[in-house]
């Protein structure tokens, strides 16, 4: 069970849009429709922002938004703001009951 | 919805460790419990899932036979465990609330949607 590929990092001004890319296989990204994505800002436990590839949990900002094509997940990020700076994690269903986490992308606000 | 986790641990190599994660404010019995790894520096890392009632676990290869997940579902209380501690189990421990979806016997897991506040493990060697 490898992890899912993402950039190291990206980073935007404020108010510009960037887009997070998380590249895993066909045993899982393109497998399932339940890829989900994580903000941690440090020192803090992860929080959902996205779930089931482009689902918005309750609370979240219709800033952010997900899709999926083939083994490619992404998460955009639209009108970035200071507090969005954090670290990004997408996370897939593996098949047999198992999941996995990708590698982590650092956003960075100019 | 809350998960508490127990507080932080410094052991020695080759001790033995349990921490723990109680769940309150939704029905713990109903809810499978993740357990994640995170190194310092490092990305998140699924260790695996147990069924609130302990009676159904599933690991990660890479964690199988290292730790031991259990549970007690009447003190609403997921455990993780070590038998013998190495300086490499140094890290940030998480658990957290797995949604599922069933349909026709078959189970998936979707995401975590809620997530203990982390219990810091430092193994000295």
């Amino acid at each position: 069970q490898s992890a899912l590929t993402q950039p190291r990092s990206v980073s935007g001004s404020p108010g510009q849009s960037v887009t997070i890319s998380c590249t895993g296989t066909y045993s899982d990204v393109g497998g399932y429709m339940y890829v989900s994505w994580y903000q941690q800002h440090p020192g803090q436990a992860p929080k959902v922002v996205i779930y089931d590839v482009f689902k918005r949990p309750s609370g979240v900002p219709s800033r952010f938004s997900g899709s999926k094509s083939g083994k490619t997940a992404s998460l955009t990020i639209s009108g970035l703001q200071a507090e969005d700076e954090a670290d990004y994690y997408c996370c897939s269903y593996g098949g047999s009951h198992t999941l996995v986490f990708g590698e982590g992308t650092k956003v960075t606000v100019l | 919805v809350q998960l508490v986790q127990s507080g932080a641990e410094v052991k020695q190599s080759g001790e033995s460790l349990k921490i723990s994660c109680q769940g309150s404010g939704y029905a713990f019995s109903m809810y499978w419990i993740a357990w994640v790894r995170q190194v310092s520096g490092k990305g998140p890392e699924w260790m695996g899932v147990i069924y609130p009632d302990g009676s159904d676990t599933t690991y990660n290869p890479s964690f199988q036979g290292q730790v031991t997940f259990s549970a007690d579902k009447s003190i609403r209380t997921a455990y993780l465990q070590w038998t013998t501690l190495k300086a490499s189990d140094t890290a940030i421990y998480f658990c957290a609330r797995v949604l599922r979806d069933c349909s026709d016997g078959n189970c998936f897991s979707r995401f975590f949607d809620f997530w203990g506040q982390g219990t810091s493990v430092t193994v000295s060697s």
